[in-house]
Order: structure tokens, then C-alpha cells, then sequence
């Protein structure tokens, strides 16, 4: 069964350090999604991207975040300068239809010291 | 401000023991609501889509319905595999937004004793 797998699982840096997070979406899907869960906390948008751009960032997405898709596999979310509350699980989707994002990845947990 | 609310925040039930599980939402215009499953350390599940008030999807043990203003996750005699946190998403508003813009509940955890 085709899945999301996102690297690495659990990810540790310094505040002030950038960190990518890279995810390879289900092959024939074409629209991508980042999300993030603080512990204890809801889930949140952060962006969604399709045809090499991004079509909707929430207001957590600054310019701190980026997102690429550097070839034809990865999907990567990137922050520059890391703060001590971008600690989270980050979660990366994908969907054929560009509708509901239904697959999701594992995640990747950041802590930020 | 568009909200969506969970209740319980916890359930446990004995196996074979039915109940539901309760979505509410005030949002600008619902779009979409969405239902989850959410196991320890992986991502959501995805489960159930509803459009409109009066809709009714099922899988297996599992039945959601909507109404104007709550959707419920009705679940007929759970068994222990179907522990696991169950989330509820809306995308709300009358815009072209992707519907990635998903706005969560904090979930339901359900736990069920054999």
C-alpha cells in the first residue's frame, strides 16, 4: 500500500539553527501539505503547495518556513532560524484529487533547545 | 473566529459497549467536515468526509453524521483495536482556498477494555 514517509523521526538542533524537514509524498499525487502539533495541542495548518507553488499559507507560515520541491519525490518544509516554540510534530500529506489532504505521514519531531 | 470543539476530551468503554463521539463547530460557511483517526506517534488517519447537514457515512463500526452546528462519530460495539485518538477538521469559508486549510479539534481519546 503506497505511503508518506517523512526524515528524519525525531530531529534535535540549536535555537537559531535551520533545519529541513523532508517528506516523499505518494508518486501520483501532486498536491502537498504541511501541518504541525504542538504536544497536548491541536493540529495546524501550515501550508499547502501544488504545480511547484504554494496555494495557502496560514499565518504561522512566515518567512521563517519555506517549502520546495526539489525534484520529482521530495517535498521538504524548511526553517531558517529555529525558535525554541517550533518544537512540534510536523506532519507532511498528500492528495491525488486536490481536495481533503487523506495521507498522511508518520511526522517528524522537532525540538528546538 | 472558526472553532471546532471535541467532547470528551477521553472515553473508555468496556468491549461492545456503544457510543458516540461529539464534533461541534462555528465557522463562516462549512465547506467540509472531516473525520480522523490518530494512533500514538503516526499521523492522522483519514476516515470520513461530510458536506452537508442530514449526511451519513459508515465503515465498519464506525458511523458519522452532521448537523447544522455538531457531527457525532457514533461507534457500535468497539472493540480494543479501535483505541486511538479520533480528530475532527472543517474547512470553513465561502473562498477558493485549498482544502488542505483544515481547522482540528483538540480529539477525542478513546480507549476500549476487552
Amino acid at each position: 500500500e503506497p505511503e508518506v514517509t517523512q526524515t528524519p523521526s525525531h530531529q534535535v538542533t540549536q535555537m537559531g539553527q535551520e533545519v529541513i524537514l523532508r517528506c516523499v509524498p505518494i508518486s501520483n499525487h501532486l498536491y502537498f501539505y504541511w501541518y504541525r502539533q504542538i504536544l497536548g495541542q491541536k493540529v495546524e495548518f501550515l501550508v499547502s503547495f501544488y504545480n511547484n507553488e504554494i496555494s495557502e499559507k496560514s499565518e504561522i507560515f512566515d518567512d521563517q518556513f519555506s517549502v520546495e520541491r526539489p525534484d520529482g519525490s521530495n517535498f521538504t518544509l524548511k526553517i531558517r532560524s529555529t525558535k525554541l516554540e517550533d518544537s512540534a510534530m510536523y506532519f507532511c500529506a498528500s492528495s491525488a484529487s486536490g481536495g481533503l489532504p487523506e495521507f498522511f505521514g508518520p511526522g517528524t519531531r522537532l525540538t528546538v533547545l | 473566529e472558526d472553532q471546532v470543539t471535541q467532547s470528551p476530551e477521553a472515553l473508555r468503554l468496556q468491549e461492545g459497549e456503544s457510543s458516540s463521539l461529539n464534533c461541534s463547530y462555528t465557522v463562516s460557511g462549512l465547506r467540509g467536515l472531516f473525520w480522523y483517526r490518530q494512533d500514538p506517534g503516526k499521523g492522522p488517519e483519514f476516515l470520513f468526509t461530510l458536506y452537508s447537514a442530514g449526511e451519513e457515512k459508515e465503515k465498519e463500526r464506525l458511523k458519522a453524521t452532521l448537523t447544522k452546528k455538531e457531527s457525532f462519530l457514533h461507534i457500535t460495539a468497539p472493540k480494543p483495536e479501535d483505541s486511538a485518538t479520533y480528530l475532527c477538521a472543517v474547512q470553513a469559508g465561502n473562498y477558493g482556498g485549498s482544502q488542505g486549510n483544515l481547522i482540528f479539534g483538540k480529539g477525542t481519546k478513546l480507549s476500549v477494555k476487552p
